[in-house]
């Protein structure tokens, strides 16, 4: 079973980077990468998803190295309203019961 | 709005009661996944239905079931409750079962239903 494990928290100012690393050593070969972004009350919302190397969209990047044993979200000047916690899913693999494994999120706190 | 609905928003209850929750998926999405997230906790993967039909199990109590319908909704019936179990619980739904396997399928979760047990 793929466990996954995200620091707790992280915080930034307005206009900086944020990179968020999720460690997953034990992905499978046909796993994907999610992350989802979740606001106070409210269900996450997808974010961004990779297999391996980069993906960029218009709001965050995902880096993914050779061995997929971790994958960093990266948030580009990030403002007040990217505060949340962020949660990286490795996906279910046949071998693990087709059980999606969550992180223990990471709650961004960005400051003026 | 994610296009997934879910009834009732919020459920008060009693220990030793049982409760279903309700969770009406987009349109078109087969699948169907349930979490929980207890306070300022992450989400557990309960379980998962598609077209009717449970494809993966996760860390759900035994007192705690769930069924995909033919029209697709699905419903979490909860069962001799414990105030352990006051929790928000979240549905999903993805356009197939490979969430997490396949690209683009990703899941749009609902709003919740927050449970409270006293």
């Amino acid at each position: 079973l793929a466990k996954t494990t995200q620091p707790i928290s992280m915080d930034s100012y307005e206009g900086q980077e944020v990179n968020i690393t999720c460690s997953h050593n034990n992905i499978a070969t046909n796993d994907y990468i999610t992350w989802y972004q979740q606001f106070p009350s409210q269900g996450p919302r997808f974010i961004i998803q990779g297999y391996k190397t980069k993906v960029t969209t218009e709001v965050a990047s995902l880096f993914i190295p050779a061995d997929r044993k971790s994958s960093t979200l990266s948030l580009p000047r990030v403002s007040l309203s990217d505060t949340a916690v962020y949660y990286c899913l490795v996906g279910g693999h046949k071998a693990a019961g087709n059980k999606l494994t969550f992180g223990g999120g990471t709650r961004v706190l960005v400051k003026p | 709005d994610s296009g997934v609905t879910q009834t009732p928003k919020h459920l008060i209850t009693a220990t030793g009661q049982r409760v279903t929750l309700r969770c009406s998926p987009r349109s078109g999405d087969l699948s169907v996944y349930w979490y929980q997230q207890s306070l300022d906790q992450g989400l557990q993967f309960l379980i998962q239905y598609y077209n009717g039909e449970e494809r993966a199990k996760g860390n759900i109590l035994e007192r705690f079931s769930a069924q995909q319908f033919p029209d697709l909704h699905s419903e979490l019936n909860l069962s001799s409750l414990e105030l352990g179990d006051s929790a928000l619980y979240f549905c999903a739904s993805s356009a197939s079962g490979l969430a997490g396997l396949a690209p683009y399928n990703e899941q749009f979760f609902g709003p919740g239903t927050r449970l409270t047990v006293l």
